[in-house]
């Protein structure tokens, strides 16, 4: 079974600043995700990546396979960034249900 | 709206009483995942079907659970004899294939009482 470890747990910025947040895991992965959840529930999906980096926006995603390792970024903060983001990954080999970390809960301060 | 859909979107019940969920995928997408997720925690997979045929189940899914998907549309998730331990909130997601990324609807909150 895949283990997702994310750091940190919990973030609180000042507006503007530039945020990363990490996730590993531990076994091979088909492709690896990061989404973004808002109080009440709802999952957004911002990226799906396998190998390299992704931009949409101010957001930018990157993963690197060897190590195992991914990475979000946020670029010039807000506070409507505030949410909980999540990293999943997918195993593949049939078996793409989603394996989550347990989420980073960031906290944008005007 | 063509997203997905849940319904109900809270659900109180008693212990011991059964509960059953509905999704309602994306219209194309032929795969349909259900997870589960407690405070505080991220959500964790329990069964996905590609068109009507369940093809995984997580070991989380007990006797007490079942999930269908008759025609390959919308899909429901039964919990009979519900324990308070089953409260949480009940996500589905769909998506169009193998490895292509998974749109997810607002969820279901379970509360057992």
């Amino acid at each position: 079974k895949n283990e997702v470890e994310q750091s940190p747990q919990n973030l609180t910025a000042q507006e503007g600043e530039f945020i990363t947040i990490n996730c590993s895991y531990s076994v091979g992965i088909s492709a690896l995700h990061w989404l973004q959840q808002h109080p009440g529930g709802g999952i957004v999906s911002l990226f799906m990546l396998s190998s390299g980096k992704k931009k949409h926006g101010r957001l930018i995603a990157t993963i690197n396979i060897q190590e195992k390792h991914s990475s979000l970024h946020i670029t010039a903060s807000h506070p409507r960034d505030s949410a909980v983001y999540i990293c999943a990954v997918s195993s593949g080999g049939g078996a793409d249900g989603l394996t989550f970390g347990k989420g980073t809960h960031l906290i944008i301060q005007p | 709206d063509t997203g997905v859909s849940q319904d109900p979107r809270h659900k109180i019940t008693k212990r011991g009483q059964n509960v059953t969920f509905r999704c309602d995928p994306i219209s194309e997408h032929n795969r349909l995942y259900w997870y589960r997720q407690t405070l505080g925690q991220g959500p964790e997979f329990l069964t996905y079907f590609q068109n009507e045929a369940q093809l995984e189940k997580s070991r989380l899914l007990s006797d007490r659970f079942s999930a269908e998907r008759p025609k390959g549309s919308f899909s429901t998730l039964e919990i009979q004899r519900t324990e308070q331990g089953d409260s949480a909130m009940y996500l589905c997601a769909s998506s169009l294939g193998l490895y292509n990324e998974q749109f997810f609807g607002p969820g279901t909150r379970l509360t057992v009482l």
